[in-house]
């Protein structure tokens, strides 16, 4: 079953603008990942959030957490052709080991 | 360094045969899941493997469905017979232990059920 859900489901962008998604997941987590996945390809990890930060960045991407929602938002800055591709979040619960849950993914088009 | 191979990547197969799948994990990782991935849908996952011991398969449909990793390494996941639903594309990833965040993913092998 997936933990998260993305949204929007898909997004259509220019070169140069930025992209937001976000994450909605259903229970308490230890932490929040985000990976890219091109088309044809597999799942490439970008970014991990642990559950007590409210914000990180690694280059063009910001994440943000919010544990109180249950919510994380991925922005993509200066978008670029090469981002063309299919974001999920990826959520660990809490308690114990469990395993990774994905989401159900925003697939994401630049337009050159 | 190698990334996690699979194969073979593509494969086509009528209902009812049985069809099988290899992946070999980036060297010195210990822990190796599959994972299904339905059209526009995120991976779920099937199975995951602390060196040759099996520790979630839970979500592993066992009538129809197998995997091993006898030594710890590689691994073969294999569907008898298949179903016209097992259309998907099957990953593989690994990590270095169960402690590890990231995961790290083949490309895929893209199974059609004809």
């Amino acid at each position: 079953s997936q933990q998260g859900e993305e949204d929007p489901q898909a997004l259509s962008i220019q070169e140069g603008e930025n992209a937001t998604m976000n994450c909605s997941y259903k229970t308490s987590i230890n932490n929040l990942q985000w990976y890219r996945q091109n088309s044809g390809r597999g799942l490439v990890h970008l970014i991990l959030i642990r559950s007590n930060e409210r914000e990180k960045h690694s280059g063009r991407l910001r994440v943000t957490l919010d544990t109180s929602k249950k919510s994380s938002s991925l922005l993509i800055t200066a978008s670029r052709a090469a981002d063309t591709a299919s974001y999920f979040c990826a959520t660990r619960a809490s308690g114990g080991y469990q395993k990774v849950t994905f989401g159900t993914g925003t697939k994401l088009q630049v337009i050159p | 360094e190698a990334g996690v191979v699979q194969s073979p990547r593509y494969k086509i197969i009528e209902k009812k045969q049985p069809v099988a799948f290899w992946c070999n994990p980036i060297s010195g990782h210990n822990t190796l899941y599959w994972y299904l991935q339905n059209l526009g849908q995120g991976p779920e996952l099937l199975i995951r493997y602390e060196n040759e011991e099996a520790v979630d398969d839970s979500q592993l449909p066992k009538d129809r469905f197998s995997a091993e990793r006898l030594k710890g390494v590689d691994s073969t996941l294999k569907i008898q017979p298949a179903e016209l639903g097992d259309s998907a594309v099957y990953l593989c990833a690994s990590s270095r232990d169960r402690g590890s965040i990231e995961q790290f993913f083949g490309p895929g092998t893209r199974l059609t059920v004809l």
